[in-house]
């Protein structure tokens, strides 16, 4: 079956130092979405990718879709300690709204 | 802040007993799903529901139960239950557009421990 996988699964950064999340699929991806989770919180949706080679910048946050459409990236510029959390990535399944999502990369900031 | 609510968020019963876990989500939207979030697997979706109809089952124990009495509600019924079902389990809800687009809103979740 479709598999989305994540790497790193754990990392640790001191604040102010750069952070990058890469996510893979087995399959080809419609659009592929990120999500980030606080500890103790929720998934919360961050952004939406649908373009071969889509980058999209939120502040800190750079969000990059491959040219195959099978992989994509979060880059974080100068870590704040409100960056701490797990960050997943999905991609629709089989169905549309099926979404797969990633094994996630669990950030933690160091003050 | 969500406009998806769970209850209750903490829950302990034992294998032989029976309750239920409850989502309401309060943004129109027409598609509602329960995911299963522990150490092995971070997020696993359970079950999906478009417009209430269950269109997927991701293999899911006969012991997990859930239903769809309409697009803003959904509960997830638990019976004799093992220790390894102990997780949290995640309601989220969307709207599917025709093209496929959807963003998924997650409810705080229900921790439940099952001893």
């Amino acid at each position: 079956g479709q598999q989305v996988m994540q790497i790193p699964q754990y990392q640790h950064v001191q604040e102010g130092e750069d952070f990058t999340t890469y996510c893979n699929s087995s399959t080809t991806l419609s659009n592929i979405q990120w999500y980030k989770q606080r500890p103790g919180g929720h998934p919360v949706f961050l952004i939406q990718l649908v373009k071969s080679g889509e980058v999209k910048k939120q502040k800190r946050l750079t969000f990059q879709f491959g040219e195959a459409k099978k992989n994509s990236s979060l880059h974080i510029t100068a870590t704040q300690t409100t960056d701490v959390g797990t960050y997943f990535c999905a991609g629709p399944g089989l169905g549309t709204y099926k979404y797969i999502f990633g094994t996630g990369t669990r950030l933690k900031v160091l003050a | 802040e969500t406009g998806v609510t769970q209850t209750p968020r903490h829950l302990v019963m034992g294998m032989t007993n029976k309750k239920s876990l409850k989502c309401e989500q309060h943004l129109g939207h027409n598609a509602m799903y329960w995911y299963k979030q522990s150490a092995k697997k971070p997020l696993e979706l359970m079950f999906v529901y478009n417009f209430k109809e269950q269109t997927e089952n991701n293999s899911v124990p006969s012991r997990f139960s859930p239903e769809c009495p309409n697009s803003s509600h959904l509960f997830l019924h638990l019976h004799t239950l093992q220790p390894e079902d102990s997780a949290l389990y995640l309601c989220a809800s969307s709207q599917i557009y025709p093209n496929g687009d959807t963003e998924a809103f997650f409810g705080q979740g229900t921790r439940l421990t099952v001893v």
